[in-house]
């Protein structure tokens, strides 16, 4: 079975620049997750996704930060304009259901420059 | 607001030693407790996960962990270390069925020969 499969796996980009971020979940997985990952921290969540429907953003910087799951299936993070300080790991998740045991991907690694 | 913390930040032992990880909650009711492995640049992998029962909990790799309501922890034990366990290591709980993770800011375990 395929795990979790993020793209780009690193990214440098000048800060003001726009960024995104891609992941294709498990097949079959309703629940899809946005984690960021600070140096030296744990994941941190930034939205859930239950289906195409984002159920819990209250982490995401909204002034700068979308992301989107069209069909209920892969999602796209972006950031726009990127800020120095978002340089981190962004990890996607996903479970069968909420609550269930989530499975990561390899993450993307963000440095702004 | 729950929180997690692990004491350690490193924590060096030698190949064949013993290992003990501390895990401690901040949660007035028993939560759903979780120990992820991180290996450089992947992804989280779950160990194993405590959601009630048995307080002795097996997880993959030949880890285990106990979860003691006195004392809200969940440590993670291994008799006989490998050097292929040298990783980062995060507990994490869930606070109630279908909410979200909340990590601890991880132990980075070395293994020396």
């Amino acid at each position: 079975e395929a795990g979790v499969v993020q793209s780009p796996r690193y990214k440098i980009i000048e800060k003001k620049q726009p960024v995104a971020f891609w992941c294709n979940p498990i097949s079959g997985h309703n629940t899809l997750y946005w984690y960021r990952q600070n140096l030296g921290q744990g994941p941190e969540l930034l939205i859930r996704y239950e289906n195409e429907e984002a159920v819990d953003d209250s982490q995401l910087p909204k002034d700068r930060f979308s992301a989107e799951r069209l069909k209920g299936v892969d999602s796209t993070l972006k950031i726009q304009p990127a800020e120095l300080g978002d340089s981190a790991v962004y990890l996607c998740a996903s479970s069968f259901r909420k609550g269930y045991e989530q499975y990561f991907g390899p993450g993307t690694r963000l440095t702004v420059t | 607001a729950q929180s997690v913390t692990q004491p350690d930040i490193h924590i060096t032992v030698s190949e064949g030693a013993s290992l003990e990880l501390r895990c401690n909650y901040s949660y007035g009711a028993t939560p759903y407790l979780f120990w992820y492995v991180q290996s450089p640049g992947q992804g989280l992998q779950l160990l194993l996960k405590y959601f009630s029962g048995d307080t002795l909990v097996q997880g993959i790799k030949g880890f285990e962990a106990e979860f003691k309501r006195s004392q809200s922890s969940f440590n993670l034990r291994k008799p006989s270390v490998h050097w292929s366990d040298a990783a980062e290591y995060f507990c994490a709980v869930i606070k109630e069925y279908g909410n979200k993770l909340v990590f601890g800011a991880g132990t980075i375990l070395r293994v020396k020969s």
